[in-house]
């Protein structure tokens, strides 16, 4: 079974706070996401990363930075946190260059900033 | 930009009945599509993937894929009410410079009605 771990369920960090969300996986995937989660905005791809020190834009990348220095972990950064950036993050990630393979998903951490 | 557009609902069904989740989207070039189910609280779930014009059945779900109508549906048989969830439909997209990533709906919510 494919593993997908992110390091906290909830987090609660303070505005201006720079923020670590962490995810490994344990499946040699080349792919890994993150998303943020939103009622109504479904789910928004902030950033992801095809290879090791390879990183992409995805819809929402503002505010946030990442960092892939090893195949297995993917890191998600707020570099200065703020209100609305309280949401569930969810990690994933797949294999690469095969058009079938889907993305499988981690628990998600529920991030609250005050 | 690409889209996928789904009736975010909700969808209330009497338990038995089929439940039927329409997706649309709008590259034309789009080969594989997904249909994840996502529990309130929860991450996403892969229920099964198509990428062939027609028909696949794996248990009580069929996925329909038509692609000259660029649109792809999930029927769920003998609805259960373990089968309220929030339904997401994903269509994979290649990414310049390498990699592939999934391009999410906002979903569709389901009721299963005892």
């Amino acid at each position: 079974d494919v593993k997908v771990t992110q390091s906290s369920r909830y987090l609660v960090k303070r505005t201006g706070e720079k923020v670590f969300l962490e995810c490994v996986q344990d499946m040699d995937h080349e792919n890994m996401f993150w998303y943020r989660q939103d009622p109504g905005l479904g789910l928004r791809l902030i950033y992801f990363s095809y290879d090791v020190k390879m990183k992409e834009k995805g819809d929402i990348p503002e505010g946030y930075s990442v960092s892939r220095e090893k195949k297995e972990r993917f890191s998600l950064i707020l570099e200065s946190a703020s209100t609305n950036q309280t949401s569930m993050y969810l990690c994933a990630s797949s294999f690469r260059g095969l058009n079938n393979q889907p993305q499988h998903f981690g628990d998600g951490t529920r991030l609250s900033i005050l | 930009q690409k889209e996928v557009e789904q009736n975010s609902g909700p969808l209330s069904v009497p338990e038995g009945a089929i439940a039927s989740l329409n997706c649309t989207y709008s590259d034309r070039g789009s080969q594989s599509f997904f249909w994840y189910r996502q529990y309130s609280g929860k991450s996403p779930e892969l229920i099964m993937f198509i990428y062939s014009n027609g028909d696949k059945e794996d248990g009580r779900f069929t996925a329909q894929l038509n692609k000259a109508s660029q649109y792809v549906s999930l029927l769920i048989r003998d609805s259960q009410p373990s089968d309220s969830a929030t339904y997401l439909c994903a269509v994979n997209e290649w990414v310049t410079g390498g990699g592939n990533k999934l391009t999410f709906g906002t979903g569709t919510q389901l009721k299963v009605e005892l």
